[in-house]
């Protein structure tokens, strides 16, 4: 089993809706929560970045973590075409910069 | 300021060769990590280095080794090239160790098909 899960998708919303990407894990240790973006053939960006439990919005999104339940999701409100793109949550443990990731799922918002 | 940056971009080689990729972090950046990213198993991480000393390895051959030079650029290297070892490396820069905080930025990739 993985340690960290993540339905790959695609995902296919049009323009304006609300996208809901989640993750689970089953590391406790995990602390430090994260979500890349990537574009086809580009590396991954960083997007949003979570210590512990909580929210935590920018602008268009926002990122929860359920440590309690260790799911952790990305909220995109007003989807726009340019957030197609695929969708990585990542974790990391308080010591080490070795990052877990998620398969990533495919989004796609359609015009 | 400037991004990450990886050359080359594309490689193709054949299999029993090796190859050395290489990785410029961001201005100040001290860690270097890699990963590497294939369709099957997504990303996943192959070492961290810092201030020229590996400090952290994943799960991966001794085929897979690395360095880190004195003004914090990395090289990876890859010997005995297997089908298998087509993937997207990615480089990812952190200021510090990461012990805490973490924020990792990528670079675009290299792109290795091996034939």
């Amino acid at each position: 089993q993985k340690e960290v899960e993540q339905d790959p998708g695609p995902l296919s919303v049009p323009e304006g809706a609300i996208v809901s990407l989640n993750c689970t894990y089953s590391n406790s240790a995990f602390q430090y929560f994260m979500w890349y973006r990537q574009y086809s053939r580009k590396g991954p960006e960083l997007l949003m970045y979570t210590y512990s439990s909580g929210n935590k919005e920018d602008g268009r999104f926002t990122a929860q973590v359920d440590k309690s339940s260790k799911y952790i999701s990305l909220f995109i409100r007003d989807s726009q075409p340019s957030d197609s793109a695929t969708y990585l949550c990542a974790m990391k443990e308080t010591s080490g910069s070795r990052l877990t990731f998620g398969e990533g799922t495919q989004l796609t918002v359609n015009p | 300021k400037a991004g990450v940056t990886q050359t080359p971009r594309y490689l193709i080689k054949t299999r029993g060769q090796q190859v050395t990729l290489s990785c410029s972090p961001i201005s100040g950046h001290r860690s270097v990590s890699w990963y590497q990213q294939t369709p099957g198993q997504g990303l996943q991480f192959l070492f961290e280095y810092f201030s020229e000393t590996q400090r952290n390895k994943g799960n991966f051959p001794g085929r897979f080794s690395g360095r880190q030079f004195s003004n914090s650029r990395s090289e990876m290297n890859v010997s005995t090239l297997e089908l298998g070892d087509s993937a997207l490396y990615l480089c990812a820069s952190s200021p510090s160790l990461a012990g805490g905080r973490g924020e990792q930025f990528f670079g675009p990739g290299t792109r290795l098909t091996v034939l």
